[in-house]
């Protein structure tokens, strides 16, 4: 099945500190999105890419889509004590029965130091 | 976006039990889907569950251990049936609310603990 390798695994970092992470495939996706889990809770989705080349801004996010399609990075800027937890990366292809379906990186755990 | 509610949050279940997980949504969606977050992992699709017809399963996961009901278009369960302690874990009730694009919202999870 498709694999989503990214990195870093985990990352600690000073407060006011940028940040980036990144995901590469070796098939080709569609959509890629990027989420966050705190402890305790659901994965919160950040940011939603669909076209390859696509830079898109939430706030102190900033993530783009691959030229090749197969690869996205993540990065945050001035980093706070409150981005801390798990972002994972997903990616979506449209192709037949996994129309639906999304492929989920491990996760980078992001500590922020104060 | 969606509120989405599961119950329960999280359950201690002894070995051989089954329990079942309750998915709502405050609005009508067409696509459900069920997830499984193992300790320190990723989310793993277990099935899609689609009101009105039987549920689609990924590979790995098969009905007989994880029944799916769909009765309507704002509600569905799971059961993790004859649990063991490798079914520890967090499952997690998703929808897409606009229509297949893939942008998933996430109900909090239920951690469950097999003893």
């Amino acid at each position: 099945g498709q694999q989503l390798n990214q990195s870093p695994q985990s990352m600690f970092i000073q407060e006011g500190e940028d940040v980036s992470m990144n995901c590469t495939s070796s098939s080709i996706f569609n959509t890629w999105l990027w989420y966050k889990q705190d402890p305790g809770e659901g994965p919160v989705l950040l940011i939603a890419l669909y076209k390859a080349g696509e830079l898109t801004s939430n706030g102190r996010l900033t993530a783009q889509f691959g030229i090749t399609r197969k690869d996205s990075f993540l990065n945050i800027s001035a980093s706070i004590p409150s981005d801390v937890g798990i972002y994972f990366c997903a990616g979506r292809s449209n192709s037949g029965g996994s129309n639906y379906k999304l492929t989920f990186g491990k996760g980078t755990l992001l500590t922020v130091n104060p | 976006s969606a509120v989405i509610s599961q119950k329960p949050s999280r359950d201690i279940c002894q070995r051989g039990t089954s329990l079942t997980i309750q998915c709502q949504v405050d609005s009508q969606v067409t696509m459900m889907f069920w997830y499984r977050q193992q300790p320190g992992q990723s989310l793993t699709l277990i099935a899609t569950a689609n009101q009105g017809s039987e549920a689609t399963y990924e590979s790995g996961f098969v009905i007989d251990k994880f029944p799916i009901s769909r009765p309507n278009l704002t509600f569905s369960t799971l059961t993790v049936s004859n649990m063991s302690p490798e079914d520890s874990s967090i499952y997690l009730c998703s929808v897409d609310t606009q229509g297949n694009t893939g942008e998933l919202f996430f109900g909090e999870g239920s951690r469950l603990t097999v003893l």
